[in-house]
């Protein structure tokens, strides 16, 4: 079975531009999230999805970012006019939901983008 | 807002000694859950403790969650280069509503 598939692995935009980072979820899987890590730091919590639904943002600054899992494709992360603040690595992780009390929350991760803001 | 607290930051330690790195809060967690981080790679599950006392063992690593469910340590003895990289604990939330909190993780060395 594939992972948590992500891409692209790196990726460099000039300040103003906007960064699109996608992520496909284990076969099965269908709540995604994403995190965000920068260097010596560990994972900053941003967005929970499921297919179609946004299930918690919390983590998500109010304005620039955007995340959505469409019924079909890929989970997307949307950066619009990055700054150099943005350059991160972006992880996505997949789980598979079960009912509350089975759930082990366990995450699969992927290997992450990698966004470089010049 | 929940933090977990991992110590120490960084760890550089000769191959055959033994380690012990740390995982603490004030807040109660439901589940902790330790994984391991590669440069360039995303984080890998090692395991997840649930109850206070647990202790689990994977190989040459002891996992231990404290009789409260605040605090977490991870021992490995006899490490090896191959034990090299980011030890990060993540916490699950009593209502298990919020997604996972993680710490900023034990940056490990081991120097052959």
């Amino acid at each position: 079975n594939a992972g948590v598939m992500q891409n692209p692995r790196h990726l460099v935009r000039r300040r103003g531009q906007e960064a699109r980072l996608r992520c496909s979820p284990m076969k099965g899987h269908s709540h995604v999230y994403w995190y965000r890590q920068l260097p010596e730091e560990g994972l900053k919590f941003m967005v929970y999805l499921q297919k179609e639904n946004i299930i918690d943002e919390s983590g998500m600054p109010k304005e620039r970012f955007s995340a959505e899992f469409p019924k079909e494709g890929p989970s997307i992360l949307r950066i619009q006019q990055v700054v150099r603040g943005d350059s991160a690595a972006y992880f996505c992780a997949s789980s598979q939901y079960t009912d509350r009390g089975a759930n082990t929350g366990e995450l699969f991760f992927g290997e992450g983008s990698r966004l470089t803001v010049l | 807002t929940q933090l977990l607290e991992q110590s120490p930051q960084f760890l550089s330690i000769q191959e055959g000694e033994n380690l012990t790195v740390y995982c603490n809060s004030s807040s109660v967690f439901s589940s902790l859950q330790w994984y391991r981080q590669e440069p360039g790679e995303g984080p890998v599950l090692l395991v997840t403790v649930v109850t206070g006392g647990e202790v689990k063992k994977l190989k040459r690593l002891t996992f231990q969650f404290g009789d409260a469910r605040k605090d977490s340590s991870l021992h490995i003895t006899a490490a090896q280069p191959g034990d090299t990289g980011l030890y990060l604990c993540a916490g699950e939330d009593l209502g298990g509503n919020t997604p996972l909190v993680f710490g900023k993780g034990t940056r490990l060395s081991v120097i052959a």
